[in-house]
């Protein structure tokens, strides 16, 4: 199956400071990728979508400010927590899909973001 | 509103047979798939049923009944590792993944 990557894995970072996740497609072209926020024993919960080129679509209650995302190739898409505070403490997950939006999302290993 | 609802927990013994019920209601509908999550990791893909009907794929197989907005994953021979949670999602009319909170399955010997 297609493969996604994402960097870091883990990252601690004191409050106030910026950190920025990248997730890759490494063996398809990535129309469309999604972050996802998961906090301990819950599901999933969708950031915003983006679609390479444009603007990414942040779900209610997301402050686009905060979290700042961009989508500048069909390969690649980077989340910037920006001024963590320890309340931003999660596992952050990145999916990747083609261009066929019934197609199955991919999904990065994940990073465990800490902010002390 | 949407949602989906499946069993926040279930137990089942090494070499046994269970089945993870999950219901939806969506804003239209594209079909259903099944992810497995182990503690710590992201998800992995299992499934997908646009279909009426059973998918069997190995060990695991997955049923869709789009009347009654009903779809179960059912897992044969049970291992140890086979423990993890199982995220059932729906894709909507705006082709939106919509998350159930995941069934967290425990697996004893």
């Amino acid at each position: 199956g297609a493969v996604v990557s994402q960097h870091p894995s883990r990252v601690i970072c004191k409050s106030g400071t910026s950190v920025k996740i990248e997730c890759r497609s490494l063996d398809f072209q990535a129309t469309t990728m999604f972050w996802y926020r998961q906090f301990p024993k819950q599901s999933l919960m969708l950031m915003a979508t983006s679609n390479e080129g444009s603007k990414a679509t942040y779900e209610q209650g997301v402050e686009k400010d905060k979290f700042l995302i961009n989508h500048a190739s069909l390969t690649l898409s980077t989340l910037t927590v920006t001024s963590a505070h320890p309340e931003d403490s999660s596992f952050y997950i990145c999916s990747a899909r083609g261009a066929g939006e019934s197609e199955e999302q991919y999904f990065g290993p994940g990073t465990r973001l800490t902010v002390t | 509103g949407q949602n989906i609802d499946q069993p926040t927990e279930m137990t089942a013994t090494e070499g046994a047979i269970v089945q993870i019920n999950c219901t939806y209601q969506t804003s239209g509908f594209n079909g259903l798939f099944w992810y497995q999550q182990h503690a710590g990791e992201a998800p992995t893909f299992l499934s997908y049923n646009v279909l009426d009907g059973l998918e069997e794929k190995g060990r695991f197989s997955s049923f869709l009944s789009r009347s009654k907005g009903y779809s179960y994953l059912l897992l044969k021979e049970l291992q140890m590792k086979d423990s993890a949670s199982y995220l059932c999602a729906a894709l909507d009319s705006n082709y939106q993944l919509i998350w159930g909170a995941g069934t967290k399955l425990i697996i004893k010997p």
